[in-house]
């Protein structure tokens, strides 16, 4: 079974742009889940999506929005870019939103904003 | 905010020693996930545990979920090159739906 994909892998802005990124999750898994990590810091939540509705949500501005589609897939965007928005951007899914459920990682895309 | 406490944050070893590492809380939760993460990449789950005293192994890994449900260790035993990496607990708790990290801890092994 094929893991949770990211595409692009690396993308480079400039301040004021907007971004879109993309991840497919594992087949099967109902839940996607966007992360922002940037250098020495931890994991920061940005939100989860479950049958094409946000399900959760993190402490971030709404320049970051996202959504899903019935086939599962998510995209995450970000629009007037920042400086501070230069991080590895994270995507992460799983079958269900019950206790029990196992989450995957993608491999990233490392977001530069210039 | 933050609701797990994972510690260390950093831990500096020899090559053969023996690791642990834990995350607390004040909350229960239903589910702890242990996770590596090695530079640029996505964290890559090492074992999830689902019941209070579970115990489980994956190779020289082995961790287990606490008997109150509000903690979690991660043991490595005689540590390689390769376990370098920040390692990362997730706990779900009980009766919510988001996943709650902690904040890493950053092991370095000197050879």
């Amino acid at each position: 079974k094929a893991g949770v994909t990211q595409t692009p892998r690396y993308l480079i802005k400039t301040r004021g742009q907007q971004v879109t990124l993309s991840c497919s999750p594992i087949s099967g898994h109902r839940s996607v889940s966007w992360y922002q990590q940037t250098p020495g810091q931890g994991l920061q939540f940005l939100f989860e999506y479950f049958s094409e509705t946000q399900r959760n949500k993190g402490n971030f501005p709404g320049r970051f929005s996202g959504r899903q589609f019935s086939n599962s897939r998510s995209e995450m965007n970000v629009s007037t870019l920042e400086l501070g928005d230069s991080a590895l951007y994270l995507c992460a899914s799983r079958a269900g939103l019950a206790g029990g459920s196992e989450q995957f990682f993608g491999p990233g895309t490392r977001l530069t904003v210039l | 905010g933050q609701q797990l406490n994972q510690s260390p944050q950093s831990m500096f070893i020899q090559e053969g020693e023996d690791v642990s590492m834990n995350c607390t809380s004040s909350s229960i939760f239903n589910t702890w996930l242990w996770y590596k993460q090695d530079p640029g990449e996505g964290p890559v789950l090492l074992i999830a545990l689902y019941k209070a005293g579970e115990l489980t192994s994956n190779g020289r890994l082995t961790a287990q979920f606490g008997i109150t449900r509000k903690d979690s260790f991660l043991n490595i035993s005689a540590s390689i090159p390769s376990d370098v990496g920040i390692y990362f607990c997730a706990g779900q708790l009980l009766g919510a739906q988001k996943l709650v990290f902690g904040q890493g801890t950053r092991l370095t092994i000197n050879p």
